[in-house]
């Protein structure tokens, strides 16, 4: 299986600051992954899909980038609401894996 | 509005067997593939299972390989998940989710939305 390892995996940060979280897969998976966010006791959102493509209603302050083995989730001016955890996805194989996850909290 | 809930959770001695659903409503059920995710309590997301539109095609995690079986009645609008020989390592919050494409191939397909949940809990 294609392992996705993110990092880091826990991120303490203020509102208004601007994050970047990294996903890293064990081969190139070209363009395909996706970007989900969590929060406490709610389903998994979808937020980039195809590693740049913003899913829509999601706010512009999200952007994604990357192909290959190497991509990030940039949040550009963190609202209260952003606090949660995020989770890579990898769509390149049949056999799907996620990332291990990134939690977001308050500074 | 596309809605997918789930049901069939709930407390189950180890290697006894349960049934999940899924009942998906607000678009063309029988045009998409479906998944099942799941996630241990405090864990990450875990892929399990997915099947193609028609029903023809089916995937799983070789954590699940050969005790798990995914189906889906495209007259009812519903997904299940079989489960049978559950371990303990099976406890976790079970999510359908609807895919992008009408096939599991590998590429540009995605996971949108999701249900909310039901809870398997494995136990004596």
């Amino acid at each position: 299986d294609i392992q996705m390892t993110q990092s880091p995996s826990s991120l303490s940060a203020s509102v208004g600051d601007r994050v970047t979280i990294t996903c890293r897969a064990s081969q190139t998976i070209s363009s395909y992954l996706n970007w989900y966010q969590q929060k406490p006791g709610k389903a998994p959102r979808l937020l980039i899909y195809a590693a740049s493509s913003l899913q829509s209603g999601v706010p512009s302050r999200f952007s994604g980038s990357g192909s290959g083995t190497d991509f990030t989730l940039t949040i550009s001016s963190l609202q209260p609401e952003d606090f949660a955890t995020y989770y890579c996805q990898q769509t390149y194989s049949t056999s799907i894996t996620f990332g291990q996850g990134t939690r977001l909290e308050i500074k | 509005e596309v809605q997918l809930v789930e049901s069939g959770g709930g407390l189950v001695q180890p290697g006894n067997s349960l049934r999940l659903s899924c009942a998906a409503s607000g678009f063309t059920f029988s045009s998409y593939a479906m998944a099942w995710v799941r996630q241990a309590p405090g864990k990450g997301l875990e892929w399990v299972s997915g099947i193609s539109g028609s029903g023809a095609n089916t995937y799983y995690a070789d954590s699940v390989k050969g005790r798990f079986t995914i189906s889906r009645d495209n007259s009812k609008n519903a997904l299940y998940l079989q489960m049978n020989s559950l371990r303990a390592g099976d406890t976790a919050v079970y999510y359908c989710a609807k895919d992008s494409l009408n096939t599991m191939i590998r590429g540009r397909r995605w996971f949108d939305p999701w249900g909310q949940g039901t809870l398997v809990t494995v136990s004596s």
